[in-house]
């Protein structure tokens, strides 16, 4: 049972556009949740993340926005580059549970030069 | 810092045999994760260890799986016998102190023929 869900696997942006990464969860107990970008033959490297706290977080051309009502929450890149082609993952967390965080399956980003 | 090591980056076994993955964590962090990444269920954790010891391993897929922690620097996921449809790519993660992301390694890629 997936309790995070990527409903995109690829999407291809041009350079200099926005990029929209979206990401849906089943768990309301959720209140944590970060991104990770995954390039080939890597694993994945954190990226940015947000507390249920708070509805938006920012960081340089990344900013992840939270909508809790909707259990919906997105990645967005601005100015998309060739150098954030990558498998972007989803990830959530109820920290007062444990440890444990659950992935969605990725989405694939293709930024064209 | 040098980061999650994994032993093998690559394993290519035949069905039946034996398999040994190998993680050894940041120094200092007292979480572990085993996750496998398959294209239908994106990372999806297997088990995780705090302070050595197995906290949740709901995610081991069958007994054939196994993992083990003896100490705070190296754990170790064990598949036997294997299967074709063990291969997949094994991702170790570490967390701990004031980090509450998790840092990857670069991943085993196995292959099951």
């Amino acid at each position: 049972d997936q309790q995070v869900k990527q409903n995109s696997p690829s999407l291809s942006v041009q350079e200099g556009r926005i990029s929209i990464l979206n990401c849906d969860y089943t768990n309301s107990m959720f209140d944590y949740f970060l991104w990770y970008k995954k390039y080939p033959a890597e694993g994945p490297t954190f990226l940015i993340s947000i507390s249920s706290i708070k509805d938006k977080n920012e960081d340089g051309r990344f900013t992840v926005f939270l909508n809790k009502s909707a259990k919906h929450l997105s990645l967005h890149i601005v100015p998309s580059q060739p150098g954030d082609s990558a498998v972007y993952f989803c990830a959530a967390s109820a920290r007062n549970t444990g440890n444990q965080f659950y992935f969605g399956t990725g989405t694939s980003l293709t930024v064209i030069p | 810092d040098a980061g999650v090591i994994q032993s093998p980056r690559h394993e290519v076994t035949e069905m039946g045999q034996e398999v040994t993955l190998r993680c050894k964590p940041i120094s200092g962090h007292n979480s572990l994760f085993w996750y496998r990444q398959t294209m239908m269920r994106g990372l999806e954790l297997l088990i995780y260890f705090n302070n050595n010891v197995p906290i949740d391993d709901s995610g081991m897929p069958e007994d054939r799986f196994s993992a083990k922690m003896p100490n705070a620097s190296f754990s170790t996921l064990k598949i036997q016998p294997s299967e074709p449809r063990d291969s997949a790519v094994y991702f170790c993660a570490s967390n701990g102190g004031s980090s509450y992301e998790q840092y990857f390694g670069p991943g085993t890629r196995l292959t099951v023929t």
